[in-house]
């Protein structure tokens, strides 16, 4: 299995706060995502990152942001949590862009309140 | 962007049966197409994938079949057993990003 960690795992929040969540990799992975998951909606991509420092918006970016200042650690931010986002996140990693696997981490769970 | 569509939602299916997914998608330049499978609680799987040099895929049960012309790719799983009970996804490709299905579950009745 690829390594990826997320961390955390589960989270439970209020409305209004702020919420980090962390994708760290061990296989020097140039590109990795962050999806949000919900039923009936599959897995929708929020933002990814094709190196350091590099990210770009996926189709549901909208109160979240993210960054990468090394290439092992992807981080994703929701400045003030709302309702809507509860959700399962995944990150995922791959080698290539278009035409290689992605990887997925083991989720996390957040909910907000 | 790419659109992929996934259908059955559900497919119920007796154990030994086969089980056929089919995706399709919009853009004709896609040329990778993976399959994930995705058991409750759990992580998405790759299970197999096929790239446009191919029409065919096979691997033991699992297969995938590719129609480059039609824009579909389609996973069929033969003498299916109750741990193929799961959510499938498909996905394909848009430059950077990949674009997935709204998921099939499967379940195999013993």
């Amino acid at each position: 299995d690829a390594g990826i960690t997320q961390s955390p795992r589960h989270k439970v929040t209020e409305t209004g706060t702020p919420v980090t969540l962390r994708c760290h990799q061990t296989e020097n992975h140039r590109y990795m995502y962050w999806y949000r998951q919900d039923p009936g909606h599959g897995l929708r991509l929020i933002h990814y990152s094709y190196g350091v420092k590099d990210t770009d918006k996926g189709e549901v970016s909208d109160g979240y942001s993210v960054s990468r200042s090394k290439t092992e650690d992807f981080l994703l931010t929701l400045e003030s949590a709302t309702s809507s986002q509860t959700s399962v996140y995944f990150c995922a990693i791959s080698e290539g862009a278009f035409n290689q696997p992605q990887h997925f981490g083991d989720g996390t769970r957040l909910s907000i309140l | 962007g790419e659109n992929v569509e996934q259908h059955p939602s559900t497919l119920s299916v007796q154990e030994g049966d086969s089980a056929v997914i089919k995706c399709t998608y919009s853009d004709s330049a896609s040329n990778y197409f993976p399959w994930y499978k995705q058991e409750l609680g759990k992580r998405p799987q790759l299970i197999i994938d096929i790239r446009s040099n191919v029409g065919e895929k096979k691997d033991q049960r699992i297969a995938v079949t590719l129609n480059k012309t039609a824009k579909h790719f389609s996973l069929h799983i033969t003498e299916t057993q109750p741990e193929d009970s799961a959510v499938y996804f498909c996905a394909a490709p848009d430059f950077n990003k990949f674009y997935f299905g709204s998921g099939t579950k499967l379940n195999v009745k013993p």
